[in-house]
């Protein structure tokens, strides 16, 4: 079946450091492809998505690009923040006619210390 | 614009019990999913309801079940609870067909 594989945390870097969290996924067909933030004591955010391969997502400094090759969605932040500290969760869409549903990783605990 | 809400926030209940927990999608909006996030687990699908149906259901047992509401909002009940089933409980909301889920804050429950 459909499943996400992420890097083990957790993740501990200094600010400005440069970020990767790998992600690959395995997949029948071509799944949408999303990175998900979540802030302790919170829901999930959406970062980032890519619907087809060689999109690139982004936002806020973070991106992701759709390597089908590979089946890989790999997060980059070129520096990051103390604020970036939280869980990221990368995930696929699977659809089954007009239904969707994600297939999340495990996620990674990322700290960012000053 | 409001965004997607749950309710309660935190709820406690013992074994055998049965719970319901509350959702109203984002604005807009037509259909909703629930996901059940375990401690240090990503979140798991459960279900997604769309035009008072469920649609599309993942791997849970018959004690999990739903409903959805001419106006869009959601249930989500739990019958004989066990210990397992302590964890956030996240309803994400959509437009059907849509790629895009938007999660409310989740209800954490915690079963005794």
């Amino acid at each position: 079946g459909d499943s996400v594989t992420q890097m083990e945390g957790p993740v501990t870097l200094s600010e400005e450091a440069f970020l990767t969290i790998n992600c690959t996924y395995t997949a029948t067909g071509y799944p949408s492809l999303f990175w998900y933030v979540q802030y302790p004591g919170e829901g999930l955010q959406l970062l980032l998505k890519a619907t087809k391969a060689d999109d690139k997502g982004s936002n806020k400094g973070f991106e992701a690009t759709y390597r089908k090759e590979t089946t890989s969605f790999h997060l980059e932040k070129g520096s990051v923040q103390v604020s970036d500290s939280a869980v990221y969760f990368c995930a696929l869409l699977v659809s089954s006619g007009s239904a969707r549903q994600l297939t999340f990783g495990s996620g990674t605990q990322l700290t960012v210390l000053p | 614009d409001a965004g997607v809400t749950q309710s309660p926030t935190h709820l406690i209940k013992t074994r055998g019990q049965q719970v319901t927990l509350r959702c109203s999608p984002k604005s807009g909006h037509d259909t909703v999913s629930w996901y059940q996030q375990a401690l240090g687990q990503g979140p798991q699908f459960i279900f997604q309801y769309y035009e008072e149906e469920e649609r599309q259901r993942g791997n849970f047992p018959d004690r999990f079940s739903g409903h959805q509401f001419p106006n869009y909002s959601s249930e989500l009940n739990v019958n004989a609870l066990l210990l397992g089933d302590s964890a956030l409980y996240l309803c994400a909301s959509s437009l059907i067909g849509g790629d895009e889920q938007f999660f409310g804050p989740g209800t954490r429950l915690t079963v005794l």
